[in-house]
């Protein structure tokens, strides 16, 4: 049973300061990773995908990926209120025509 | 370029009726999978579908059913409603002719079966 797993929070953080979320996933033949925001109420946007070992930056938000280790992390610097929301990592691999997605993690950024 | 529509936005049933939903994919983007969330389920993988053919399937009842049409629009219906069905309904488009497999959401459908 492939799986991917994030803590499910809350994961508070004060305004301005760095939110850190993980995810962790059981195929090491996974390829693509990929970071959605979900508001609640709404449907998920997708914010970050990586798929090579290492780190990818886009603006507050960076993605770090260890494929040894079977990890990924979203990083947001500079925590805006506007943050909150659950965050789903997703995984997926080539010969599999689905996502895998984890639970997801609930953040809340106090003002 | 227009994100991925879906219609109705809201729709309420009741139990042992029988509902379609409808998801128009992004221009030019050829697969659509269906999830369904609720609250303490999470995100579930519904099916998926490419070229009108459904190549993956979740672990759902044969009450959910989909198909997609030449145009990649795709329709899912649930026949002989529980009230256990009552959730977001969820779809995206991607285009697997990248390797990146990166899926684009609608607004999902709210189905409340009474």
């Amino acid at each position: 049973q492939k799986e991917v797993e994030q803590n499910s929070g809350p994961l508070s953080v004060p305004e301005g300061a760095i939110a850190s979320l993980n995810c962790t996933y059981s195929d090491r033949v996974s390829q693509s990773f990929f970071w959605y925001r979900q508001y609640s109420g709404k449907s998920p946007e997708l914010i970050m995908s990586i798929y090579s070992n290492g780190d990818k930056e886009d603006g507050r938000f960076t993605a770090q990926l260890n494929k040894a280790s079977q990890y990924v992390s979203l990083l947001i610097r500079d925590s805006q209120p506007s943050d909150s929301a659950t965050y789903l990592c997703a995984v997926n691999e080539d010969s599999n025509y689905q996502l895998i997605w984890g639970a997801g993690t609930k953040l809340i950024i106090k003002p | 370029k227009a994100g991925v529509t879906q219609t109705p936005r809201y729709l309420i049933k009741t139990r042992g009726q029988q509902v379609t939903l409808s998801c128009s994919p992004i221009s030019g983007h050829r697969s659509v999978s269906w999830y369904q969330q609720t609250p303490g389920q999470g995100l579930q993988f519904l099916f998926e579908y490419f070229s009108e053919t459904q190549r993956n399937k979740g672990n759902f009842p044969g009450r959910f059913s989909g198909r997609q049409f030449s145009n990649s629009r795709s329709e899912m219906n649930v026949s002989t409603l529980e009230l256990g069905d009552s959730a977001l309904y969820l779809c995206a488009s991607s285009n697997p002719g990248l390797v990146n497999y990166e899926q684009y959401f609608g607004p999902g459908t709210r189905l409340t079966v009474t």
